[in-house]
Parts: C-alpha cells; structure tokens; sequence
C-alpha cells in the first residue's frame, strides 16, 4: 500500500497570504496525484488532478506541482473562504490512499 | 451539470447489513468511474471501492469479503450492499464520479452509517 504523508498538520495564515502543502508518497506514483479541499460540514471537491492539471471552475490561485515522490499544493494568495482541510490522494496503484490531510485555518 | 445523492445510511447493529445508494444525475454510471469513499467521524477520508465502465469491481483490504459495488444502469444508480457490519464502518459515505480516470471529480452529500447496539 502507498502510504501518504502530508506537511504540515496544521496551519494558520493571514488572509493575502501564501500557502505551501506537501505530499510525500512512499514510492513513485509518477503524476498520479491529486488534491481534494474539504470545509467543515462540506463533501470534498477536487481541486488539481495529476499533480498540476486544475479542475474545472477553480481560482487560479490553487495550483499543483510535483511528480515521483514529492508533490506540492499552492494557494498563491489565501482568501477567507479557503479556511478548509486539503488532502492529497493516489491513484497509482490500489488500495488508492489519501494523504492525513493539512487544515488551514484564518487568522 | 453532474449531481450524486446518496440515501439509505442509519443506524444499525453490529452484524446487520445496509444498502446505500447512490442517484447520478448528469452523467451515466454505466460510462463513469464511481466510488465510495468514507470518513469516520473526526477523521480522514478512506477509499472503500470502485467500478468501472467495464464493470470491474475493487475493494479496500478493510470491506473485501463483506462490501459489494454494484450499479443498476436502467436507473442509473449506484449502490453499495454491506453486511457484516462492524463499530468501524461507522463514516459518513460518499460517492463519487469520475468520466475518464480513477479520481473523485463529483461528490455526493453523504450519508451517515452508525453501527452500535
């Protein structure tokens, strides 16, 4: 099983501010790689598949890079509403895992 | 514009079995990748199974044996039996679509799973 590990556990930013979440997966999953944002009380929405492509409809301030084994999210500027927990997830080989998940919090 | 609602969740008891479903709207089960993905309360998310287009099935380690992925393409529905029911299946489950590849592009609501006596 492809294990995930996500950093940090938890953060709390400054509106306006950069975010940077990583991924680590325990062996190479190529671009397979996608991360999700969750809000409380919410279902999770897909925010970048394989690694760097944007879903549909989301800010251009999400953005994802990374390939092999290590694997970034970007909020270039956080606004208020991106208060959320953000996970990663593999599809490389099954079981397909999800990374523990990063919240980020408003200061 | 692509719509999933889950249904059939409750409480039940340890041993028992239930049925979830899941209606697609705007899009067909029959062409989609569809999953169940569940979360315990407090916690992360967790894969649970898949099927696909060519109506292969996949399980995780933790349902195999006691979880079954189906689809009723005349209703275009989803569903998930499970039986032998355990505390740790407790999660609100989730379904979810994707056309072309094995990510989880539409979600549904949820619907909350409770197993205790």
């Amino acid at each position: 099983e492809i294990v995930l590990t996500q950093s940090p556990d938890f953060q709390s930013v400054t509106p306006k501010q950069k975010v940077t979440i990583t991924c680590r997966a325990s062996q190479n999953i190529h671009s397979n790689l996608h991360w999700y944002q969750q809000k409380p009380d919410q279902s999770p929405k897909v925010l970048i598949k394989y690694a760097s492509q944007s879903f549909s409809g989301v800010p251009s301030r999400f953005s994802g890079s990374g390939s092999g084994t290590d694997f970034t999210l970007t909020i270039s500027s956080l606004e208020p509403e991106d208060a959320a927990t953000y996970y990663c997830h593999q599809s490389s080989s099954l079981p397909f895992t999800f990374g523990p998940g990063t919240k980020v919090d408003i200061k | 514009e692509v719509q999933l609602m889950e249904t059939g969740g409750g409480l039940i008891q340890p041993g028992g079995s239930l049925r979830l479903s899941c209606a697609v709207s705007g899009s067909t089960v029959s062409n989609n990748y569809m999953s169940w993905v569940r979360q315990a309360p407090g916690k992360g998310l967790e894969w649970v199974s898949f099927i696909y287009s060519v109506g292969s099935t996949y399980y995780a380690d933790s349902v195999k044996g006691r979880f079954t992925i189906s689809r009723d393409n005349s209703k275009n529905t989803l569903y998930l039996q499970m039986n032998s029911l355990r505390a740790e299946d407790t999660a609100v489950y989730y379904c979810a679509s994707s056309f072309k590849n094995p990510t989880f592009d539409y979600w549904g609501q949820g619907t909350l799973v409770i197993v205790s006596s």
